[in-house]
């Protein structure tokens, strides 16, 4: 499995865009990779999966770019519920039949200050 | 069905007792995972099934851990002999085998404390 190396924290303000990076050195062809964010006594949540280039849902953006050794989340106009922990996954490739399990490194803890 | 329960959501316990987790996955979700997670970590893996077999272990769990999916549906974790060393938060996570890897639904917790 890829390693990733994202920033141990990072604080923003209220309606600010947030950008999370994310290094992944070794990523294999068939990767994919993933967020996840975990709220204060809860489980991890799925935020955003991609491939490459750009993708983008209700809650984030997430930008790859074309050597897809690194990835940002992209959280537009944070608020104070956004305050978690960021978590950025890589090697494991969606509708395949494989037995991987996810791998959690320590994320990336944001805090959004009013 | 709305979702990975598990029970309790807090479990306070001596050293040297034993306790059990129970998780209720989603229905159609034939993988079930289990984490742990420690203040200030991400989640560890400790085990999943597909079905009812258990088909990985990781070496965090130890002989005193032991984990259970009858007939494939919920699940529950064992722990003898508690440990201070034990107290986490138990994440139960499930999953559609093939897929997205955004399938993986987890729960609440439950957390665990030994005094």
């Amino acid at each position: 499995l890829a390693k990733t190396t994202q920033p141990i924290s990072m604080d923003s303000y209220e309606g600010q865009e947030v950008n999370i990076t994310c290094s992944h050195n070794n990523i294999a062809t068939n990767d994919y990779i993933t967020w996840y964010q975990q709220f204060p006594s809860q489980g991890p949540r799925f935020i955003i999966q991609g491939y490459k280039t750009k993708v983008t849902n209700e809650v984030a953006s997430l930008f790859i770019p074309a050597d897809r050794k690194s990835s940002t989340l992209s959280l537009p106009r944070v608020s104070l519920s956004d305050t978690a922990v960021y978590y950025c996954l890589v090697g494991l490739a969606p509708r395949m039949n494989r037995d991987d399990k996810i791998i959690f490194g320590k994320g990336t803890r944001l805090h959004i200050l009013p | 069905d709305t979702g990975v329960s598990q029970d309790p959501r807090h479990k306070i316990t001596k050293r040297g007792q034993n306790v059990t987790f129970r998780c209720d996955p989603i229905s159609e979700h034939n993988r079930l995972y289990w984490y742990r997670q420690t203040l200030g970590q991400g989640p560890e893996f400790l085990t999943y099934f597909q079905n009812e077999a258990q088909l990985e272990k990781s070496r965090l769990l130890s002989d005193r851990f032991s984990a259970e999916r009858p007939k494939g549906s919920f699940s529950t974790l064992e722990i003898q002999r508690t440990e201070q060393g034990d107290s986490a938060m138990y994440l139960c996570a499930s999953s559609l085998r093939a897929e997205p890897n955004y399938g993986y639904t987890f729960g609440s917790g439950t957390r665990l404390t030994v005094v």
